[in-house]
C-alpha cells in the first residue's frame, strides 16, 4: 500500500505568479483534503474534495482553488501568489466518512519572493 | 473561531521519563479528537482518533484519554526514548461543514535526551 505522496518538495516563486501543487492519495482513498501550515502554526484547512467535488472550505480566498481527478489524485491552485502564501501545504487522504483517520503526505514548502 | 491549544508548547526530558501533554478543544459540537506525531522532515503520522467520551486508547509506549465533556485530552508518553522526539500535534473535528476537516493545534515539542 503506497502512502501519500506531494510533488514537488520545494518551490521558490515570486508575487503574483501562480502555482501548482500535487497530491497522490493512498490507495483506497476517495477524499482529499490541503492545509496551510505557516511558519509557527498548526495546519489550517484549505478545502476539501470527495469524489471530484469541492466539500468544503475554509478561510481562504478564491485565488485558492483545486481539483480532484477521477484517480483521486489532487491538486492546489494559488493565483496572484502573495508573500503570506510561504508555507508548507499538506495534503491528506482518507475514506470518505466522518471519523476517518486522515493520512498525510510530507508536504510541499512554498516560498514566494 | 473554533481554537484548539496544547500544552506546554515544548518539553525537554531524559530518556526513561515518562511525560504528558494536554490539548483542549470546544466542548460543543465535538465530533472527534485526533493525535498525530510529527517528525522533521517526514509526514504526519496518526495516532489516534478518539470519539467517545472517558475513551483511552494506547499505542505501544503512548497512550491518550478523552474528556469531550470539559474539552480535553490527555497523551501520555512511557518511559520516553530519543525516538519518541518529535512534535505532538491534536486536531479537533466538529459537526457540520467540511466532513473531514481538521482543525489543528499548534502542537508539542517533544524533545528526549539520550
Amino acid at each position: 500500500e503506497t502512502g501519500v505522496t506531494q510533488s514537488p518538495t520545494h518551490l521558490i516563486k515570486t508575487r503574483g505568479q501562480q502555482v501548482t501543487l500535487r497530491c497522490s492519495s493512498q490507495s483506497g482513498h476517495n477524499t482529499v483534503s490541503w492545509y496551510q501550515q505557516a511558519l509557527g502554526q498548526g495546519p489550517q484547512f484549505i478545502f476539501q474534495y470527495y469524489r471530484e467535488e469541492e466539500n468544503g472550505r475554509g478561510n481562504f480566498p478564491p485565488r485558492f482553488s483545486g481539483l480532484q481527478f477521477p484517480n483521486y489524485s489532487s491538486e492546489l491552485n494559488v493565483n496572484a501568489l502573495e508573500l503570506d502564501d510561504s508555507a508548507l501545504y499538506l495534503c491528506a487522504s482518507s475514506r470518505q466518512g466522518a471519523r476517518e483517520t486522515q493520512y498525510f503526505g510530507p508536504g510541499t514548502r512554498l516560498l514566494v519572493l | 473561531i473554533l481554537n484548539v491549544e496544547q500544552s506546554p508548547q515544548s518539553l525537554h526530558v531524559q530518556e526513561g521519563d515518562s511525560t504528558n501533554f494536554t490539548c483542549s478543544f470546544p466542548s460543543s459540537n465535538f465530533y472527534a479528537l485526533h493525535w498525530y506525531r510529527w517528525e522533521t522532515a517526514k509526514s504526519p503520522e496518526a495516532l489516534f482518533v478518539m470519539t467517545l467520551n472517558g475513551d483511552e486508547k494506547k499505542k505501544g509506549r503512548i497512550s491518550a484519554t478523552l474528556n469531550t465533556k470539559e474539552g480535553y485530552s490527555y497523551l501520555y508518553i512511557k518511559g520516553s526514548q530519543p525516538e519518541d522526539s518529535a512534535t505532538y500535534l491534536c486536531a479537533f473535528q466538529g459537526y457540520g461543514g467540511a466532513t473531514n476537516k481538521l482543525i489543528f493545534g499548534t502542537g508539542t515539542l517533544l524533545a528526549v535526551q539520550p
